[in-house]
């Protein structure tokens, strides 16, 4: 069967270090993966999709990016972080573009 | 671009209540939608979808939602909720005619009081 996993769980950093947030599926090939964040109240906002290696579409501009080196791995990263930054980052799957999307357990970011 | 509205940001019921946690979107010639729930601090997990055929959708837990074209809405229903049920609930869109990537709501939460 098919899993994801996400990690760090939470993470606390100061403001102005950097940031890599890691993502895997096992189980599946060539997934279409997605990075997520989620603000209290304002529900989920994409940050990136990946259809597949070397493949990512930003869909804010800010100062994250993204990056996809193996077909299953999916890191979030920045050079500098800033204190709006801080929020519930949501790595998520699916199998091809019409499925429903798979969520891993979230990382809890606080910015200090 | 398709948006979905959830007009409902927090939902207090007593268990054993019914309960609708209401869901809109934005017109377009057709549509996918889900509804996903979420626990505290893990990741979302669905509940049910609607891509085509039946108007009512049946999911886990004994939720049950109803798309609605006419009135773009797609609720999701509980006959009798549980406390175990207190979570947010999230809808999406998404549009097979276009790039298929979720737009979520901005969620409800569910209280379930005793």
């Amino acid at each position: 069967s098919q899993t994801i996993h996400q990690w760090p769980a939470t993470l606390v950093q100061p403001v102005g270090s950097p940031l890599s947030l890691e993502c895997t599926v096992e189980g599946t090939s060539n997934p279409n993966l997605y990075w997520y964040r989620q603000a209290a109240g304002r529900g989920l906002q994409l940050l990136f999709y990946s259809v597949g290696i070397g493949q990512i579409s930003s869909e804010v501009p800010q100062n994250l990016s993204a990056s996809r080196p193996q077909d299953r791995q999916f890191i979030l990263s920045s050079k500098k972080l800033l204190l709006s930054d801080s929020g519930f980052y949501l790595c998520a799957w699916n199998p091809q573009s019409d499925s429903p999307l798979h969520f891993g357990n979230g990382t809890r970011l606080t910015v200090t | 671009a398709q948006s979905v509205t959830q007009l409902d940001s927090q939902v207090p019921v007593f268990e054993e209540a019914p309960v609708e946690l209401r869901c809109n979107y934005s017109s377009s010639v057709s549509v996918y939608l889900f509804w996903y729930v979420q626990y505290p601090n893990q990741g979302l997990q669905l509940l049910l979808k609607y891509l085509s055929g039946s108007t009512l959708v049946k999911g886990i837990n004994g939720f049950e939602a109803e798309f609605n074209k006419s009135q773009t809405s797609f609720h999701l229903r509980k006959p009798s909720v549980h406390i175990s049920d207190t979570a947010e609930y999230f809808c999406a869109v998404s549009d097979p005619g276009g790039s298929y990537i979720p737009t979520f709501g901005r969620g409800t939460s569910l209280i379930v009081h005793p």
